[in-house]
């Protein structure tokens, strides 16, 4: 069964750093690109990031603020985030992306980030 | 910046047929956006339906199916049940691993 469970999520001020992690089980991680994509209190989804084998990209509103990672000898996804605004406020989901890729399969139970003084 | 346009709000019959749309701000919705599909209840993580254009997961009813229709994406419910009251989510791929989602419809079953 696939699992992906998703921790780090916190209370932070606005200019701070925090890093999330995805950890994944019940499949071959090493071999699944992923994602992260999240959700403002009462609004709709926003693709962060996502990383493969080779490859990296951040939408833009992220984008050198925030840096996806992976350990594939610790089956892990992570997401180190800085220079932190209210609008960075979100439940953060890890998201597998299915064989053959252009596919969001399957979804963490997602991590909630609030940045506040 | 690219917009993904979505019905806000839809109400149907339970037993009846509904089909939400997802539009692309650049224009015509092709297999290339690859349109995924995202059921999402509240409190509760999202849930894929559809993958590249029309494909189910393991998971998907059979009354759920997706397709291509008057240049957007598509979502149709066929026989409508009241457990389909959920906000539904569409996201599309514009190249170089740029998503985006739609900003959600809300699916009343009354």
């Amino acid at each position: 069964e696939v699992q992906l469970l998703e921790s780090g999520g916190a209370l932070v001020q606005p200019g701070g750093s925090l890093r999330l992690s995805c950890s994944a089980s019940g499949f071959d991680f090493s071999r699944s690109a992923m994602h992260w994509v999240r959700q403002a209190p009462g609004k709709g989804l926003e693709y962060i990031s996502s990383i493969g084998e080779y490859s990296i990209f951040y939408a833009d509103s992220v984008k050198g603020r925030f840096t996806i990672s992976r350990d594939d000898s610790k089956s892990t996804l992570y997401l180190q985030m800085s220079s932190l605004t209210p609008d960075d406020t979100a439940v953060y989901y890890c998201v597998k992306d299915a064989p053959g890729g252009y596919s969001f399969d399957y979804w963490g139970q997602g991590t909630l980030v609030s940045v506040s003084s | 910046q690219t917009v993904v346009t979505q019905e806000p709000s839809m109400t149907v019959s339970p037993g009846g047929t509904v089909t939400l749309t997802c539009a692309s701000s650049t224009g015509t919705v092709t297999s290339g956006h690859y349109p995924n599909w995202f059921q999402q209840k509240p409190g509760q993580a999202p849930r894929t339906l559809i993958y590249r254009t029309s494909s189910k997961h393991s998971w998907t009813p059979a009354r759920f199916s997706g397709s291509l229709l008057g240049g957007k994406a598509a979502l149709t419910l066929s026989g409508v049940q009241p457990d389909d009251e959920a906000e539904y989510f569409c996201l599309l791929f514009y190249g170089r691993a740029q998503w985006v989602f739609g900003g959600g419809t809300k699916l009343t079953v009354l």
